[in-house]
């Protein structure tokens, strides 16, 4: 069965610098790949997703993601962080028509 | 105009209650789903629904109870409410049910049983 693992419950970055959230799944076909944002009380939102069109994937607020099938990977990346990027980051891939969601990452902003 | 509502926001019941959660999407999405988030924030799909019918049943309680009178629509019932049902419960769309497909999630529904 396919799933995901995320490395690193909590990050923590200061303003400006690299956001690198990592994300690794288990498949032995070519996965859909998606990264949700959930922003405190709210519900998720999708940041990006992958289904082999590109290896690189640009998504909104400036993150992008880069599948390498080799690492079986798909860790999502910005290069400047902002305060408004606090909030949890869960890493998703399809399972039989289900989105399985990986355990999430707290990402702190440190002025 | 909210894409995805659920009501209400926030749930406080005793246990052996019976409770409802009702969501409303207007994007015309075919698929709906409940998601059920517990308090380590993992994030686990229960039940869903292509354009009325139940097409994801995940190991579930048989106390939980999905409904969806139409394909705008999906409620959830849960009889004899327990304290393990403690979460935030989460509705979404999607166009269709196929595996590449974005969900649009609601706001989340806090259930907290006492």
């Amino acid at each position: 069965a396919q799933s995901v693992t995320q490395l690193g419950s909590h990050v923590s970055v200061s303003e400006g610098a690299l956001v690198l959230l990592r994300c690794n799944y288990s498949s032995s076909v070519p996965p859909y790949l998606f990264w949700y944002v959930q922003y405190p009380n709210q519900g998720l939102q999708l940041l990006l997703k992958y289904t082999s069109a590109a290896t690189l994937v640009k998504g909104i607020n400036g993150f992008e993601a880069e599948f390498k099938k080799s690492e079986t990977s798909f860790h999502l990346t910005k290069p400047s962080a902002h305060m408004s990027d606090a909030a949890e980051y869960f890493c998703a891939v399809t399972v039989d028509y289900k989105l399985s969601f990986g355990a999430g990452t707290t990402v702190t902003v440190r002025a | 105009d909210t894409a995805v509502s659920q009501t209400p926001k926030y749930l406080v019941t005793q246990m052996g209650n019976d409770k409802s959660i009702k969501c409303e999407q207007n994007l015309g999405h075919d698929t709906m789903y409940w998601y059920k988030q517990d308090s380590k924030k993992f994030l686990k799909i229960m039940f869903s629904y292509n354009n009325k019918e139940l097409i994801i049943n995940e190991t579930v309680p048989n106390r939980f109870s999905p409904k969806s009178p139409d394909k705008a629509h999906l409620n959830l019932h849960i009889n004899s409410l327990e304290l393990g049902d403690s979460a935030v419960y989460f509705c979404a769309s999607s166009q269709e049910s196929s595996g590449a497909n974005v969900l649009t999630f609601g706001a989340g529904s806090r259930l907290t049983v006492l």
